[in-house]
């Protein structure tokens, strides 16, 4: 059975902060890694698509890496908003069948 | 460019009852996914269509779920008839192709409640 784990489960952070969270996967038959964002009452949203060992990808204060070979990848948000406050999923897609298999997300919360 | 649509919402109903959701994806997107969300889990992933035929559907409880896509364009997803554990939040997504390095694009889903 395939697993993707992702931690904290959920996170409390000022106004201001950096943080950032894990997303792990299985290290064989990779083929690409998405983040999403989810905030309430909202769509999730697509952050990044990783699909290369040590790919780094940034959107704003937003940032992502990636490392196949020992099957994990970070966010960072740098200087965290109110407004990134959501839950953040990681999806694993991977060859066998190309399955997408999402994790349960890190539950952020930042206060002003 | 207008994004995934879904109806209802919201959804109470009781258990043994019948339930249908509606999913219009983004003009184009020939891939369609339904997925099952439950609280403090990530979405499962219940059946992909490619067009209008079915590519995965191996976690699509049969027995009670049932899914198509005429036309290849909307779908309807039913659950007949519901249990308690079916209360969840159902995702539409679709994308262009087959999601891989192409990312998915959501609905904002339809919350169901079985009492």
């Amino acid at each position: 059975i395939l697993n993707v784990e992702q931690s904290p489960q959920s996170l409390h952070v000022q106004e201001g902060d950096s943080t950032n969270f894990t997303c792990s996967f299985p290290s064989s038959n990779f083929y690409a890694l998405h983040w999403y964002r989810w905030e309430t009452a909202k769509s999730p949203e697509a952050l990044f698509v990783m699909t290369l060992n040590g790919d780094e990808k940034k959107k704003g204060r937003i940032s992502a890496t990636l490392n196949t070979k020992e099957g994990y990848s970070y966010l960072y948000i740098k200087g965290s908003q109110p407004e990134d406050s959501a839950t953040y999923l990681c999806a694993f897609i991977h060859t066998g069948g190309f399955k997408t298999i999402f994790g349960a997300g890190t539950r952020l919360f930042v206060k002003a | 460019e207008a994004g995934v649509a879904q109806s209802p919402r919201y959804k109470i109903i009781e258990k043994r009852q019948s339930v249908a959701f509606w999913c219009n994806p983004i003009s184009g997107h020939a891939t369609l996914y339904w997925y099952q969300q439950i609280l403090g889990q990530g979405p499962k992933l219940l059946i992909q269509f490619q067009n209008n035929g079915v590519v995965d559907d191996s976690q699509l409880p049969k027995d009670r779920f049932s899914a198509e896509r005429l036309k290849g364009v909307d779908s309807t997803l039913k659950i007949q008839p519901a249990k308690l554990e079916d209360s969840a939040v159902y995702l539409c997504a679709s994308s262009l192709k087959g999601q891989g390095v192409r990312e998915a694009f959501f609905g904002q889903g339809t919350r169901l409640t079985v009492v």
